[in-house]
């Protein structure tokens, strides 16, 4: 149980175009979700908090309108990249939350996909 | 602010012998501390979880220590296999006494290899 799910597990797009990537949880709701970008032997970098049906909450650094985040279901969030260039190619990361709010902080991660812009 | 710090960067070792990773943080208040097992190019994997009042906890050949006073935590790995080649992260979450959500910090990792 507690599967989430990303597509495309890798991209590969020209500089300026718009790419958009999809969390799923695949057997649970997820009232929270995350999307994290990871560098090259990196940690993981929050990007931003996504709660069903209301706005993302980024972090400090994050344009939001460069990465827009939808969450509209209990099972789907998508990140969109906007005009994608080179230093946004990255390894994007979600993870959903399971649970009641509060009450547990248990994270389930996605795969990650692999973005490369040229 | 708060920080998790890992050691070593990166160890290689051989197949079959122990190791032990350290994780050190400076988290407020404390709630929780997990361990992950990152795969290249996968996303991490939940290895450990273990609050404030537990010492240990057990995931098969992986174990896992915390000392809530010194703020440490290892993870050990028994009998190493091929496959534990990975990036191990330390994550220490943080719930606001004030009310809201847990906030985890995330360590940089530690790369291990194991080889043949």
């Amino acid at each position: 149980g507690a599967v989430v799910s990303q597509h495309p597990s890798w991209v590969i797009c020209k500089s300026g175009t718009s790419v958009k990537i999809e969390c799923r949880s695949l057997d649970f709701q997820a009232t929270t979700m995350f999307w994290y970008r990871q560098f090259p032997k990196q940690s993981l970098m929050l990007m931003a908090t996504s709660n069903e049906g209301s706005k993302a909450t980024y972090e400090q650094g994050v344009e939001k309108d460069k990465f827009l985040i939808n969450h509209a279901s209990l099972t789907l969030s998508t990140l969109t990249v906007t005009s994608a260039h080179p230093e946004d190619s990255s390894f994007y990361i979600c993870s959903a939350r399971t649970g009641v709010l509060f009450s547990t902080d248990t994270q389930y991660f996605g795969p990650g996909t692999r973005l490369t812009v040229l | 602010k708060n920080q998790v710090e890992q050691s070593p960067q990166s160890l290689i070792i051989l197949e079959g012998k122990n190791c032990t990773l350290q994780c050190n943080y400076t988290v407020s208040p404390f709630s929780n501390l997990r361990w992950y097992k990152q795969d290249t190019g996968r996303g991490p994997v939940s290895l450990t979880i273990m609050t404030f009042s537990e010492n240990t906890k057990s995931n098969g050949r992986y174990t896992a220590t915390l000392d809530a006073d010194t703020k440490q935590s290892s993870l050990h790995i028994t009998a190493s296999q091929l496959s534990d080649s990975a990036s191990y992260i330390c994550v220490v979450s943080a719930l606001p006494a004030s009310g809201g959500s847990y906030i985890p910090t995330f360590g940089r990792g530690t790369s291990l290899i194991v080889h043949p």
